[in-house]
């Protein structure tokens, strides 16, 4: 089992938004505003997308945003594209054990 | 451009050894902290080890430690994971990940295409 919270599936049509949630605790998201988001295709590495809870990389779409309310954190993808069909795994730094803490994933399906 | 790329994958059965290595380039090795994180076939992503710049500072995650041992070496730019005493359950990709010294917390900010490893009999 996962430290951080996702649905395990979401699904949109081209051109419309969608958000994926990941819930922790207040020892990591709630915590920390350190939380990441990466997309990852079949058969390839994972892409940082958001970090620090809501900012983008130079070279990431501005269709992508990030927030954060307590422990919970959000991914919105805004006029969704057949490209963005991917698995997207939230991450956390922690104060536990470990230094980050990962979500299960969630896969995007775009209709 | 930034390039990691692992290497040392393979099948092994279980109770052997294997060591992976990871060449950077495209960046400076030292501002940045050094971690490998790993994903079972269908599963989801795993921290399994990271070291600081100057490896005076290196986690394990529960499920490897005693097993594997994170090495870096600055002058050749790589990083390596020494992992003994295999189990079926170390099964996965070993992702090989950069995170920036001045904002560790941040996350891996960078990850190699990754090598698989498979611990059957």
């Amino acid at each position: 089992q996962s430290a951080l919270t996702q649905p395990a599936s979401v699904s949109g049509s081209p051109g419309q938004s969608i958000t994926i949630t990941c819930t922790g605790t207040s020892s990591d998201v709630g915590g920390y505003n350190y939380v990441s988001w990466y997309q990852q295709h079949p058969g390839k590495a994972p892409k940082v997308m958001i970090y620090d809870v809501s900012n983008r990389p130079s070279g990431v779409s501005n269709r992508f945003s990030g927030s954060k309310s307590g422990n919970t954190a959000s991914l919105t993808i805004s006029g969704l594209q057949a490209e963005d069909e991917a698995d997207y795994y939230c991450s956390s730094y922690t104060s536990t054990s470990t230094p980050w803490v990962f979500g299960g994933g969630s896969k995007l399906t775009v209709l | 451009q930034v390039q990691l790329v692992e290497s040392g994958g393979g099948l092994v059965k279980p109770g052997g050894s294997l060591r992976l290595s990871c060449a950077a380039s495209g960046f400076t090795f030292t501002d940045y902290y050094m971690t490998w994180i790993r994903q079972a076939p269908g599963k989801g992503l795993e921290w399994v080890s990271y070291i600081s710049t100057t490896a005076n500072t290196i986690y394990y995650a529960d499920s490897v430690k005693g097993r594997f041992t994170i090495s870096r070496d600055n002058a050749k730019n790589s990083l390596y994971l020494q992992m003994n005493s295999l189990r079926a359950e170390d099964t996965a990709v070993y992702y090989c990940a950069r995170a920036p010294v001045t904002s560790v917390e941040s996350g891996p900010d960078y990850w190699g295409q990754g090598t698989l490893v498979t611990v059957s009999s």
